[in-house]
């Protein structure tokens, strides 16, 4: 799977957007691009998944450049509840989910 | 709620206890998998079910003897085990065994080996 990068934390105000970039430059035709979120000491919970297009579920939004060598995901109205560690994945037909460091979103009040 | 529960939620053993972990998916999939979690490192797949059949084994150690008794249902047996292995204990399930699939998680169990 190809290797992702992603900023170690970020900042974000509660009630605004949210947006958390990665980058995934060697990312093959095949690969999907997920993003899970880790809240501390909890399991990780799925949030959305792309190919190609842009993606938007109850969760939030997924923007997937064209030359699909990076993507933003954005939480529309951040809440305090949503501070946790993001993780963006790319991955293609591996089992095996392979979580980088993440970025720390920690939403202020 | 994922739909996947865990339980205990916490455990500690002692090195010669034995202890079982226990998962239970209600999403109607067909393929579970054990994952640990230790500090600072990354998530480390350990077992593969699908449809109850052992797909995948990644260099266990034989302390961890896995089961799935169906489908929903997927225990982690423990035996003998070490202070390295303390850890947090992730499940998760997904629908169809490929490897394509989006896997959704439990909320854990937080071991600690004494």
């Amino acid at each position: 799977d190809a290797k992702t990068t992603q900023p170690p934390s970020m900042d974000c105000a509660e009630g605004r957007a949210a947006n958390l970039p990665c980058n995934h430059s060697t990312i093959s035709g095949n690969e999907y691009v997920y993003w899970y979120r880790q809240i501390h000491s909890q399991g990780p919970q799925y949030i959305i998944h792309g190919l190609k297009n842009n993606e938007t579920n109850e969760m939030a939004s997924l923007i997937i450049t064209e030359d699909r060598k990076s993507s933003t995901l954005i939480l529309p109205h951040a809440t305090l509840r949503d501070t946790a560690v993001y993780y963006c994945i790319v991955r293609a037909s591996d089992y095996k989910l392979s979580f980088g460091a993440g970025t720390t979103v920690t939403v202020r009040a | 709620e994922t739909g996947v529960t865990q339980t205990p939620r916490h455990l500690v053993m002692g090195m010669t206890n034995k202890k079982s972990l226990k998962c239970e998916q209600h999403l109607g999939h067909n393929a579970m998998y054990w994952y640990k979690q230790s500090a600072k490192k990354p998530l480390e797949l350990m077992f593969v079910y699908n449809f109850k059949e052992q797909t995948e084994n990644n260099s266990v150690p034989s302390r961890f003897s896995p089961e799935c008794p169906n489908s929903s249902h997927l225990f982690l047996h423990l035996h003998t085990l070490q202070p390295e292995d303390s850890a947090l204990y992730l499940c998760a399930s997904s629908q169809g065994g490929t490897g394509k699939e989006t896997q959704y998680f439990g909320p854990g169990t937080r071991l600690l080996v004494l």
